[in-house]
């Protein structure tokens, strides 16, 4: 199992980013994925879900209305679009998969990707 | 929202003694919760699911107990490689939450 995160880096307060997750090494269409952050020297958080047929999703009330979270099973990728963003969404973004249902705990974890919200 | 509380926040000891961490939530989890393993730099790696069962690969000195509220992981003879922070999650209820995280260093 490999899952690798991309697009992050450094967006000013406000605006968007759209980050995305590649999966190998499993059958993608059949597992729910979710977005877990954490800012630097903290601890984790959790942002997001998706079912494994891209419905229903979730989002912490953090980043509800902001960001969207969608997958493309033809592409083993799900994606977070994060607008509105601001100095609390900085943050190492890690894409992790459900270990088996949608309420579930993350059975693999990728190496993240830094958003960074600055002026 | 369910409130995970972890205990205590950093845990000294020596190689070879056993740690005692603590995980508690604000209502009943039953036993959905989870805990996960992170070193410095690195990815988080889940230890423990359904309050009990080693995943895959995790060696037999962790050991997880507990439902409802109060829950418990505990390593048996602490290794070099163990030297980590440890956080519980409750996937119970939605949103998922976290435990804030204990650190377990050396004495």
């Amino acid at each position: 199992v490999q899952l690798l995160e991309s697009g992050g880096g450094l967006v000013q307060p406000g605006g968007s980013l759209r980050l995305s997750c590649t999966a190998s090494g499993f059958t993608f269409s059949t597992f729910a994925m979710s977005w877990v952050r954490q800012a630097p020297g903290e601890g984790l958080e959790w942002v997001s879900s998706i079912g494994a047929a891209g419905y229903p999703t979730f989002y912490a009330d953090s980043v509800k209305g902001r960001f969207t979270m969608s997958r493309d099973s033809s592409k083993n990728s799900i994606y977070l679009q994060m607008n509105g963003l601001r100095a609390e969404d900085a943050a190492k973004y890690y894409c992790a998969r459900v270990y088996a249902h949608l309420t579930d705990c993350f059975d693999f974890w990728g190496q993240g990707t830094l958003v960074t919200v600055s002026s | 929202e369910i409130v995970m509380t972890q205990s205590p926040a950093t845990l000294s000891v020596s190689p070879g003694e056993r740690a005692t961490l603590s995980c508690r939530a604000s209502q009943s989890v039953s036993s959905k919760l989870a805990w996960y393993q992170q070193k410095p730099g690195q990815t988080p790696r889940l230890l423990i699911y359904g309050a009990s069962t080693r995943a895959t690969g995790v060696p037999a000195r962790f050991s997880g107990s507990g439902s409802g509220t109060e829950f418990t992981l505990t390593i048996s003879s602490l290794q070099s490689e163990d030297f980590a922070v440890y956080y519980c999650q409750q996937y119970n209820n939605w949103p998922l939450t976290f435990g804030q995280g204990t650190k377990v260093e050396i004495k």
